[in-house]
Parts: C-alpha cells; sequence; structure tokens
C-alpha cells in the first residue's frame, strides 16, 4: 500500500508570492490534516479535512487555507507569503477522522523557503 | 490538551532497552497518551498510544502509571535506526481535538 505522498518535496518562493502544496493519502483515507514544522516553534495542528469538510483549526492567520477534493487528495494554499511562513509543512492521513483515537501516518514532506 | 515534559536528549546503547519518560500530571481522565518519533527529514511515524492499561506492540511498550501522571515508552532492542525525536503527547479526541507536539527527547543510539 503506497504511502502519504506530498508534492513538491522542496520549494522556493519570494515574499509576497502565493503557494500551493498538495498532498495525496494512503488509499482509502478520508482524512487529511495539515502541520506546519519550524526549529522554534516545532509542530503545530494546521487544519483537518474528513471528506471534503473542514473538521478543525489551528491558531493560524487566514493567509493559510485548505480544501479536500472527492477523492480524498488535498491542497494548501498560502498567500502573501512571508519569510516565516519557512517550513518544513506536513500533511498524515488516517482512515477515521482524526479525533477519533486513531493513528494517522505522515508524508515526507514539503520544505518551503521563502527569501 | 494536557501539557507534556521530557527530557531534552538521552542516549542508548545499541542492543539495549531504550526508556524514554514522559511526564503528563495535568493529564484528564479522557485524554490518551500518543507517542509518535521522527528521524530526521522525514515526517512522524506513529509507535503507540494508550489510555490507562499498559499497551504493546510489534515496535515498543507503553508503560501508563496508574495516576496517569507519567508514562515510559520501552524500546526493547533498540538499534542505529532508532535514532530519532521522540515526542509523547497528550489528547483528546472529538471534533475540537488539536493534535500539539512538544519538542520531544533526541534519543541517540550509539554502537
Amino acid at each position: 500500500k503506497a504511502g502519504v505522498t506530498q508534492t513538491p518535496r522542496y520549494l522556493i518562493k519570494t515574499r509576497g508570492q502565493q503557494v500551493t502544496l498538495s498532498c495525496s493519502p494512503i488509499s482509502g483515507h478520508r482524512s487529511v490534516s495539515w502541520y506546519q514544522q519550524t526549529p522554534g516553534q516545532g509542530l503545530q495542528f494546521l487544519f483537518e479535512y474528513f471528506s471534503e469538510t473542514q473538521r478543525n483549526k489551528g491558531n493560524f492567520p487566514g493567509r493559510f487555507s485548505g480544501r479536500q477534493f472527492s477523492n480524498s487528495r488535498s491542497e494548501m494554499n498560502v498567500s502573501t507569503l512571508e519569510l516565516g511562513d519557512s517550513a518544513l509543512y506536513l500533511c498524515a492521513s488516517s482512515s477515521r477522522p482524526a479525533g477519533d483515537y486513531n493513528e494517522q501516518f505522515f508524508g515526507p514532506g514539503t520544505r518551503l523557503t521563502v527569501l | 490538551d494536557a501539557k507534556t515534559t521530557q527530557p531534552t536528549s538521552m542516549d542508548c546503547a545499541e542492543g539495549r532497552a531504550a526508556n524514554l519518560p514522559c511526564n503528563h500530571s495535568t493529564i484528564s481522565g479522557n485524554e490518551y497518551v500518543y507517542w509518535y518519533r521522527q528521524i530526521h527529514s522525514q515526517g512522524p511515524q506513529y509507535i503507540i498510544h494508550g489510555l490507562k492499561n499498559n499497551e504493546t506492540n510489534e515496535m515498543a511498550s507503553l508503560i501508563i502509571t496508574e495516576d496517569r501522571k507519567s508514562s515510559t515508552l520501552i524500546l526493547p532492542h533498540a538499534t542505529l535506526r532508532d535514532t530519532a525525536v521522540y515526542y509523547c503527547i497528550v489528547r483528546l479526541g472529538g471534533s475540537n481535538y488539536k493534535l500539539t507536539f512538544g519538542k520531544g527527547t533526541l534519543l541517540t543510539v550509539n554502537p
């Protein structure tokens, strides 16, 4: 069974630009969660989608948004990029909503660098 | 979700058991304890979780104290590939959960 895949793996953007990251969950998984990981703040929860609906959201500004498609693939968009958005963006999938006590499977992440 | 406290780093000899402690003194009755690990430059990997009983799977054992204020993750025979940052997480379920990772423990397995 293929794992969680994320594209692209590496990305360089400049301030003010916008970026879209993609996540394909494990086949059959309907929950996709997004996380931001930085050296200073650690791993922080962004949002979770289940069956195309956002179920939960972390404390990030509105510049961070996401969506999920009917095939459970998810995209995350960051508009008006700031230097502080440089981070490893991880997505995780699970078969049930992440709020159920099940395990999440993480992808390898997208390393975003904002110059 | 309750906060957790873990040592910043630990060392372990290859082949020996690695015992990683976690303090979660403010845990509430319906919060679970989860363990994940992250090997450098990879996404976190689920290890194990539990509520009050000790749990074991093919990767590790989780020992939760009777008062649930602390737990220990045990890797019975550590290998070099177990070198990673280990995160102990305490979380509620339900639609308003927030999975929050702390700083974790860097476990270095030495040959």
